[in-house]
């Protein structure tokens, strides 16, 4: 089975740098998902670490240490529009990585 | 191109009652999935269905069956809904089932009373 760990929320201001993290514990791992959710709205994927370090898409970035079983999403230049919940995922060993285990969820606050 | 779509949106259900939430994608994707999210947690995965054909149990698959109608749809059926089930329904769909990028509906927002 597998368990993800989140901070369950996170407040920073418009302009500033965040960083999400997330630990998980795994009998077999396939990569590490993030996603984010809009009140109401539905998840939508942002970033996936297949392997050790940083991949970045824009303003988003995401890490990965397998040996440490750690991950985090950095948002940079936050702006009022990335309020709102980020998820981790990893891949379930059971039935062959058949399917994802969501972390609870970090909600994050942008203030002005 | 609609992506994956849901209906009902909405849904308020007496104990004892069922129903059939149904769910589409058109983007000819091999691989469909049906989560719950309660307040305040991530989701949950109830069924999923890894091609066209086959399904299987998911995290908590208790009180729910599952159809794979043709590779488009993949369906939810509650046979005696109860209010444990008071949720957030999502479909999802992949391209393979080890995709990791996982698309998903608007999802439907059931009461039962």
């Amino acid at each position: 089975g597998q368990s993800l760990e989140q901070p369950s929320e996170v407040t920073a201001v418009e302009g500033a740098i965040v960083q999400i993290n997330c630990t998980y514990q795994t009998s077999g791992f396939y990569g590490l998902s993030w996603y984010q959710q809009h009140d109401g709205g539905a998840p939508t994927f942002l970033s996936y670490n297949g392997l050790d370090g940083l991949e970045e898409t824009g303003r988003f970035s995401s890490f990965l240490s397998r040996s440490d079983s750690y991950g985090y999403l950095l948002l940079q230049e936050l702006q009022m529009k990335d309020s709102a919940s980020y998820f981790c995922a990893v891949r379930d060993r059971d039935n062959y990585g058949q399917n994802f285990v969501f972390g609870p969820g970090t909600r994050l606050s942008v203030l002005p | 191109n609609a992506g994956v779509t849901q209906t009902p949106k909405f849904q308020v259900l007496k104990t004892g009652q069922s129903m059939t939430l149904q769910c589409a994608q058109d983007m000819n994707h091999n691989s469909m999935y049906w989560y719950r999210q309660d307040p305040g947690m991530g989701l949950r995965l109830i069924y999923y269905s890894a091609s066209e054909g086959t399904t299987d149990k998911g995290e908590v698959p208790n009180g729910y069956n599952v159809s794979r109608l043709n590779k488009r749809e993949f369906s939810l059926r509650l046979e005696s809904a109860a209010p444990s089930q008071t949720s957030v329904y999502f479909c999802a769909s992949s391209e393979e089932p080890r995709s990791y990028e996982q698309y998903f509906g608007p999802g439907t927002r059931l009461t039962v009373t």
